[in-house]
């Protein structure tokens, strides 16, 4: 079974260093997620792209933060600049065309800020 | 705008015991609603969906929900609890694209 995979699993970086994750969804699905999950709360939505086009940003993503999906296959988060604000688990979801609603997670990137 | 509300942080119940979760959603049009079980240092695993057919859903581990359009809820339970139930539980609401998270409620099961 190939779910979403994630990696890394989890990144330390000293403030003020870029850092990138990378996501791969489940193969046939378009639709890629990006969540951002602080301690104690429950995820936020960031962006999502329907295969290489992002098609919305929350206005969490600061302009630090980029996303990319070229090919609509997998995708990358790169975060420059990084902040201790930037600390928690970003987590990667993708949906079927058939069941656009229904998402399914990867594992997700515990980033810690120093 | 689409809101998803957890009441109560944190759930103790003893192995054996009914689990109910709750969960109340606001939203102008008829949502898709959902609850996810995230183990620690995991991602989120989908228990169940609700999507506008039967108001009484079932999902994976014998938890149920059910949609209560009067009440704006989605409670999740389970008749009997094991230890192997212990998680956080999320409830979340969306449309299309997008899924709007409550803050989760920890679930112990004590022995």
């Amino acid at each position: 079974d190939t779910g979403v995979s994630q990696d890394p699993r989890h990144k330390i970086t000293k403030r003020g260093q870029n850092v990138t994750f990378r996501c791969d969804p489940i193969s046939e699905h378009n639709r890629l997620y990006w969540y951002r999950q602080t301690l104690g709360q429950g995820p936020e939505f960031l962006t999502y792209f329907q295969n290489e086009a992002q098609l919305e940003k929350s206005r969490l993503l600061s302009d630090r933060f980029s996303a990319e999906r070229p090919k609509g296959s997998f995708s990358t988060l790169e975060i420059q600049r990084t902040e201790q604000g930037d600390s928690a688990m970003y987590l990667c979801a993708s949906s079927s065309p058939i069941s656009s609603y229904e998402q399914y997670f990867g594992p997700g990137t515990r980033l810690t800020v120093t | 705008a689409q809101s998803v509300t957890q009441l109560g942080s944190h759930v103790s119940v003893s192995e054996g015991a009914l689990v109910l979760l709750r969960c109340n959603y606001s939203s102008s049009v008829p949502p898709y609603l959902f609850w996810y079980v995230q183990y620690p240092n995991q991602g989120l695993q989908l228990l169940l969906k609700y999507t506008s057919a039967a108001t009484l859903v079932k999902g994976i581990n014998g938890f149920e929900a059910e949609f209560k359009k009067s009440e704006t809820s989605f409670h999740l339970t389970k008749p009997s609890a094991h230890m192997s139930d212990a998680a956080e539980y999320f409830c979340a609401g969306g449309s299309n694209y997008k899924l709007t998270f409550g803050k989760g409620t920890l679930l112990t099961v004590n022995p």
